[in-house]
């Protein structure tokens, strides 16, 4: 059965440092998203993809943040320079309709 | 702002009996609600789906019920397993024209099934 991957699965990096999460949809799949789980809170949406350009964002999703297609099947979210209150699990997830599949999400843990 | 809220943070049940996972929510714009099961260290895991233009959906042992004048859902699994035991989050979206909206996500609740 295809599923959304995602790596790594554990990122740690310091603060004010650059990370690139990486994800690969499932392959048919037109819409992808990006997600965040603060240790103890909610599922809260960042952004969505189609059609190579943003669809959607979130207020969380700032300056610096950012998204990309860089090939037929990776999915890319760029921190520019992460704060400590970035610490999180980043989901992706894609949809060729309403149902939207997640990865297993990277834990980053921001020092 | 809590838009689609799932006021029971837990819920324990024998083996065999009944699960009813309850959610609300306060946007009418609401037209497809969802719900995943996660355990510790993984993503969510898509269950079942409902369209607002519905009141009932079943997969196998999994039926979610949508009552839009309550703004409320339900999500009834029978008959539970040990295995069911994980965290079930109601979701909702508003989608627009063909878009894919999305997610809005309730706090979860953490079932536990006792064999």
């Amino acid at each position: 059965e295809p599923e959304v991957t995602q790596t790594p699965s554990h990122q740690v990096t310091q603060m004010g440092q650059e990370v690139i999460l990486r994800c690969v949809p499932i392959s048919n799949h037109l819409y992808f998203y990006w997600y965040r789980q603060i240790l103890g809170q909610k599922v809260e949406f960042l952004v969505s993809f189609y059609n190579n350009e943003i669809s959607e964002k979130s207020e969380i999703f700032d300056d610096q943040f950012s998204v990309e297609r860089p090939d037929g099947s990776n999915f890319t979210l760029k921190i520019r320079s992460t704060k400590l209150e970035d610490s999180a699990m980043y989901f992706c997830a894609s949809s060729e309709s309403h149902e939207q599949y997640f990865g297993p999400g990277t834990r980053l843990t921001v020092t | 702002d809590q838009q689609v809220k799932q006021n029971s943070p837990s819920l324990s049940v024998q083996e065999g009996r009944i699960s009813i996972l309850n959610c609300d929510y306060t946007n009418s714009m609401f037209d497809y609600f969802l719900w995943y099961k996660k355990y510790p260290a993984e993503g969510p895991t898509f269950l079942i789906s409902i369209s607002s233009i519905k009141d009932k959906n079943e997969d196998g042992r999994f039926t979610v019920f949508l009552n839009k004048s309550a703004k409320h859902l339900s999500l009834h699994i029978v008959p539970s397993q040990p295995g069911d035991s994980a965290v079930y989050f109601c979701a909702a979206s508003v989608n627009y024209g063909g878009s894919q909206g999305n997610l809005i996500f309730g706090k979860g609740t953490k079932l536990s099934v006792k064999p």
